[in-house]
């Protein structure tokens, strides 16, 4: 039962262009929403989180878009740069108790010069 | 701040085998976790702690894995009589709860095949 889902399994961008990610969840406990970036044979590393009680928050180029009655959320990158291929895991949590992440599957992002 | 380490990076063993991986999170985090991940899926929870006390088990955690957090410091992360469907990326996560941030930052993985 994946309660987080992304369903494109890669996406390629020009350098320069936006890249937009997406992600769909199920479970309508899930009050923080986060993405991470992981290159391979490393650990995923933070990007950036959004609380559900905001619709959107922005870190220089990534800006992360939540869109509660569709239990969709996406993460913009503005330029995409090529260092920023890499696979990108989206992921929720309830906030209560554990506390504890659900990923989704990821997508491949890659960023041709 | 150095960030969470893991050890070892990779593990061989042969079926039937115990392995034990350790996990060093930030200093100040109080809270720690264990994700597994395999190919093609994102990282699945298995456990946390806050601080030494082990809250909250995973029904993937079977009775032939068990963790430590020994004065709420490193963990260890032990799998007894291994299996071949142990293959996996063993990752740790540390966060510090009660400051209102809630992102978890996660140390490079272990990596462990089953022969």
């Amino acid at each position: 039962d994946q309660q987080v889902k992304q369903n494109s399994p890669s996406l390629s961008v020009q350098e320069g262009r936006i890249s937009i990610l997406n992600c769909d969840y199920t479970n309508s406990m899930f009050d923080y929403f986060l993405w991470y970036k992981k290159y391979p044979a490393e650990g995923p590393t933070f990007l950036i989180s959004i609380s559900s009680i905001k619709d959107k928050n922005e870190d220089g180029r990534f800006t992360v878009f939540l869109n509660k009655s569709a239990k969709h959320l996406s993460l913009h990158i503005v330029p995409s740069q090529p260092g920023d291929s890499a696979v990108y895991f989206c992921a929720a949590s309830a906030l209560t108790g554990a506390n504890n992440l659900f990923f989704g599957t990821g997508t491949r992002l890659t960023v041709i010069p | 701040d150095t960030g969470v380490s893991q050890n070892p990076r990779h593990k061989i063993t042969k079926r039937g085998q115990n392995v034990t991986f350790r996990c060093d999170p930030i200093s100040e985090h109080n809270r720690l976790y264990w994700y597994r991940q395999t190919l093609g899926q994102g990282p699945e929870f298995l456990t946390y702690f806050q601080n030494e006390a082990q809250l909250e088990k995973s029904r993937l955690l079977s009775d032939r894995f068990s963790a430590e957090r020994p004065k709420g410091s490193f963990s260890t992360l032990e799998i007894q009589r291994t299996e071949q469907g142990d293959s996996a990326m063993y990752l740790c996560a540390s966060s510090l709860i009660g400051t209102g941030t809630y992102e978890q930052y996660f140390g490079p993985g272990t990596r462990l095949t089953v022969t």
